[in-house]
């Protein structure tokens, strides 16, 4: 069984700064598996990011993936008000599995 | 434009069986590849996957519940239903049912969701 480890637990970033979220896999995944979801008090995730780096349908450009192998990361260049969130990573092969979750707080 | 909706009672009580119902627009299951998933969220936890059901019938299910869940589809009512067997506190979570991409899309990802039900096990 495949473990997706995300780091760190929680990021405390001000507005206009950027952040780098990492999921790392218990062992090789594909790029094709990998996504990223963002998700807000008392809402359902909102896919971000899938194919480790292709940005879903309206997402902005501030919005990045990356990586291979085990390590994949998801950064966030100029945090904007609305950013602040609890951020997943995602692993789908036959079966979907999540991390742990990334929470973005405000400093 | 794809949505779902989750709909089920907000209470059970201990060892009772829940019964979620997912309905869907915007695709069909009985078309090749579509499929909808159930994943659920305890307060301040993480997402957890549930079980997942394919338009050709094909049924998955998280190892650690399985013996518990149960998935079903109705395509011509646009529904999939899921029950959860023998309830505990411990199940008291968000339940959403979502809308996989394309089983034979090269990648794979949850494109939409359903705004999710709070169930409470007391």
């Amino acid at each position: 069984e495949i473990v997706l480890r995300q780091s760190p637990g929680t990021l405390s970033l001000s507005p206009g700064q950027s952040g780098t979220l990492s999921c790392r896999a218990s062992q090789t995944i594909p790029m094709s598996s990998v996504a990223w979801y963002q998700q807000k008090s008392g809402q359902a995730p909102r896919l971000l990011i899938y194919g480790a780096s292709i940005r879903a349908t309206g997402i902005p450009d501030r919005f990045s993936g990356s990586g291979s192998g085990t390590d994949f990361t998801l950064t966030i260049s100029r945090l904007e008000p609305e950013d602040f969130a609890v951020y997943y990573c995602q692993f789908f092969i036959s079966t979907p599995t999540f991390g742990g979750g990334t929470r973005v707080e405000i400093k | 434009q794809i949505t779902l909706k989750e709909s089920g009672p907000t209470l059970v009580k201990p060892t009772q069986t829940l019964t979620l119902t997912c309905t869907f627009s915007g695709f069909s299951l009985s078309a090749s590849g579509m499929g909808v998933a159930w994943i659920r969220q305890p307060p301040g936890k993480a997402l957890e996957w549930l079980a997942l059901i394919y338009g050709d019938d094909d049924k998955r299910y998280s190892p650690s519940l399985q013996s518990r869940l149960t998935i079903a589809k109705d395509a011509s009512k646009n529904q999939v239903v899921l029950t959860m067997t023998n309830m505990d506190p411990v199940d008291t979570a968000t339940y959403f049912c979502a809308h996989p991409s394309d089983y034979y899309d090269d990648r794979a990802y949850i494109a939409q969701w359903g705004q999710g039900t709070l169930v409470t096990v007391s």
